[in-house]
């Protein structure tokens, strides 16, 4: 079946620091691949996604691309924030029955 | 546009007891979907709806665990009775409809004591 292997944390960083967050998959056909953020006592928001391989998916100075050969989604920032410290997941969506599979999230914490 | 609404935002029982959650999905969102996130997990799927139809509830524990969607719009999630594994957030989301972006109520977090 579909799964998401993301990298375990915490992840603690100082602003200004660059962020790499790693995150695999397994998966028949050809997925949509997403990164969600959750912040403390908040629901789920889509970050960013791509539909398909060299896709790259931005928002908020986020990126992260579709790898196709490697079956990875790595998301990335240049320059952390505090107001970046949150919960990231990457998940995939099963290209025939649309179901989303997660990653066991991220917890990622920037200090000033 | 207004968001997902769920409520309550938290809730504490004790194990045995019963508990509902309820949630008002995105006007005109034909996909509502019911999520569990056990503490330091992604969130998994508990049962998706299409207008007032499931489509999936193969995650869903049948036993003591049971949901609606009446005419369509509004959806409540109910345990009964409550299992100390039950201790989560459960995650509403909606969509437009399949394979359309999910959006995501606050969630309702459940203690089990």
């Amino acid at each position: 079946g579909d799964s998401v292997t993301q990298m375990e944390g915490p992840v603690t960083l100082s602003e200004e620091a660059f962020l790499t967050i790693n995150c695999t998959y397994t998966a028949t056909g050809y997925p949509s691949l997403f990164w969600y953020v959750q912040y403390p006592g908040e629901g789920l928001q889509l970050l960013l996604k791509a539909t398909k391989a060299d896709d790259k998916g931005s928002n908020k100075g986020f990126e992260a691309t579709y790898r196709k050969e490697t079956t990875s989604f790595h998301l990335e920032k240049g320059s952390v924030q505090v107001s970046d410290s949150a919960v990231y997941f990457c998940a995939l969506s099963d290209p025939y029955d649309y179901k989303l599979s997660f990653g066991a999230g991220t917890t990622v914490t920037v200090r000033a | 546009e207004a968001g997902v609404a769920q409520s309550p935002r938290y809730k504490i029982i004790e194990k045995r007891q019963s508990v509902a959650f309820w949630c008002n999905p995105i006007s005109g969102h034909a996909t509502l979907y019911w999520y569990q996130q056990i503490l330091g997990q992604g969130p998994k799927l508990l049962i998706q709806f299409q207008n007032n139809g499931v489509v999936d509830d193969s995650q869903l524990p049948k036993d003591r665990f049971s949901a609606e969607r009446l005419k369509g719009v509004d959806s409540t999630l109910k345990i009964q009775p409550a299992k100390l594994e039950d201790s989560a957030v459960y995650l509403c989301a909606s969509s437009p409809g399949e394979g359309q972006p999910q959006h995501f109520g606050d969630g309702t977090r459940l203690s089990i004591l």
